[in-house]
């Protein structure tokens, strides 16, 4: 199995641009995917792919990758926003799964 | 519209067995992977198993090899989760998931509501 790593938490201004990375092996072969999850919630799926938002997904949340690194990204962040977030992806055999560490965004 | 909904959760002693289930609606069931993911209390999304769309070929996180097993019964549209013995660790919120769409796997764009599993004497 691998490991997908996240910094712990992150802070943003009210409609300032605040970006998560997610660094792991796999990276280099897999897209990750990402999760918004509020308390008590079941995770939100935000970006999938290449860069893929699904439906009803606002266009300030995007993705991108380089090398063994993603980055997710929220472009002018709202209060609704602050969350824990996850990516996750496969691992380097391509039959397992594995959750990022997750980043709690504070949005001030 | 794709609807999964857990059951099965509760409170168990260490060392005894838990089956969860997963009733799967709104899409045709063989054609999708499907995966268990749990959340301990306060902790991160963890990653637990999952089964091919033709239960052909199940993988498991290395904590719970050999204790779980994830299986689908085509006929009643269900997944599930046989747990057996159990360890106070395994206490998590046991969520089901199914792909956003089948090209994007680990993309879990469908969860259900969670079940709740403590294990704990």
């Amino acid at each position: 199995s691998s490991e997908l790593t996240q910094d712990p938490a992150v802070s943003v201004a009210l409609g300032q641009t605040v970006r998560i990375t997610c660094q792991g092996d796999s990276l280099r072969r897999y897209y990750a995917s990402w999760y918004q999850q509020k308390p008590g919630q079941a995770p939100v799926l935000v970006i999938y792919g290449k860069n893929n938002r699904p439906s009803g997904i606002p266009d300030r949340f995007s993705g991108s990758s380089s090398g063994n690194t993603a980055s997710f990204t929220i472009t002018g962040a709202q209060a609704e926003d602050e969350a824990d977030y996850y990516c996750n992806s496969r691992d380097s055999s391509g039959n397992y799964y594995v959750f990022g560490t997750g980043t709690k965004v504070t949005v001030l | 519209q794709v609807q999964l909904a857990e059951s099965g959760g509760g409170v168990v002693q260490p060392g005894r067995s838990l089956r969860l289930s997963c009733a799967a609606s709104g899409f045709t069931f063989s054609r999708y992977d499907l995966h268990w993911v749990r959340q301990a209390p306060g902790r991160g999304l963890e990653w637990v198993a999952v089964i091919s769309s033709n239960g052909a070929n199940k993988y498991y996180t290395d904590s719970v090899k050999g204790r779980f097993t994830i299986s689908s019964d085509y006929s009643k549209n269900t997944l599930y989760l046989q747990m057996n013995s159990l360890r106070a660790e395994d206490t998590a919120v046991y969520y089901c998931a199914r792909d956003l769409e089948t090209r994007y796997p680990g993309s879990y764009g469908y969860w259900g509501q969670g079940t709740l599993v403590t294990v704990s004497s």
